[in-house]
């Protein structure tokens, strides 16, 4: 079966600009997670969609914003981007909580 | 804030070794699930455990998961270069969704 699809892989923005990254979950899976990963940081969580639902938030400031579309695909978007946003964003389908399957992510780059 | 707490952080070995992995926090989780991560790509889910004390075996690699449900381990018997890669755990509540606490990763290399 497919697996998680995000889109683009890479991407190079220049700082105070908007971007908005794209995740295709694995059918059937309602829940979509998205991730933040930095070699200083690791993996922190972003958000998670339930039925077109924020469920869950983390500690990101408003920039990050996200939302989910009746056939469960996803997107993020980030305003205004910073520096430090330079990261790999992951995203993560699950029909549960005991397993995710991730995508290969986005490399977001910010000049 | 539940946190986990990853050791060690880079482990190299050779090819045949044994190794430990630990993961540890003060909170208990439903769930604590291992990933392994390569360059460039996302984690791939190795296994979930989520009874105190569960024990699972996958080939070489053994988890286990602590009776408090407070932090688990991963061994891996006569590691092999194709072991090699980022490990990481995370838990997870039932109570909160698909939000996961990852710890910080072990990044493993084995030499032939």
């Amino acid at each position: 079966k497919a697996g998680v699809t995000q889109t683009p892989r890479y991407l190079i923005k220049t700082r105070g600009q908007q971007v908005t990254l794209s995740c295709s979950p694995i059918s059937g899976h309602r829940s979509v997670s998205w991730y933040q990963q930095t070699p200083g940081q690791g993996l922190q969580f972003l958000f998670e969609y339930f039925s077109e639902t924020q469920r869950n938030k983390g500690n990101f400031p408003g920039r990050f914003s996200g939302r989910q579309f009746s056939n469960s695909r996803s997107e993020m978007n980030v305003s205004t981007l910073e520096l430090g946003d330079s990261a790999l964003y992951l995203c993560a389908s699950s029909r549960d909580t005991r397993g995710y399957t991730f995508g290969s992510g986005t490399r977001l780059t910010v000049v | 804030t539940q946190l986990l707490e990853q050791s060690p952080q880079f482990l190299s070995i050779q090819e045949g070794e044994n190794l430990t992995v630990y993961c540890n926090s003060s909170s208990v989780f439903s769930s604590l699930q291992w990933y392994r991560q390569e360059p460039g790509e996302g984690p791939v889910l190795l296994v979930t455990v989520v009874t105190g004390g569960e024990v699972k075996k996958l080939k070489r690699l053994t988890f286990q998961f602590g009776d408090a449900r407070k932090d688990s381990s991963l061994h891996i018997t006569a590691a092999q270069p194709g072991d090699t890669g980022l490990y990481l755990c995370a838990g997870s509540n039932d109570n909160q969704g698909g939000k996961l606490i990852f710890g910080q990763g072990t990044e493993l290399s084995v030499k032939p």
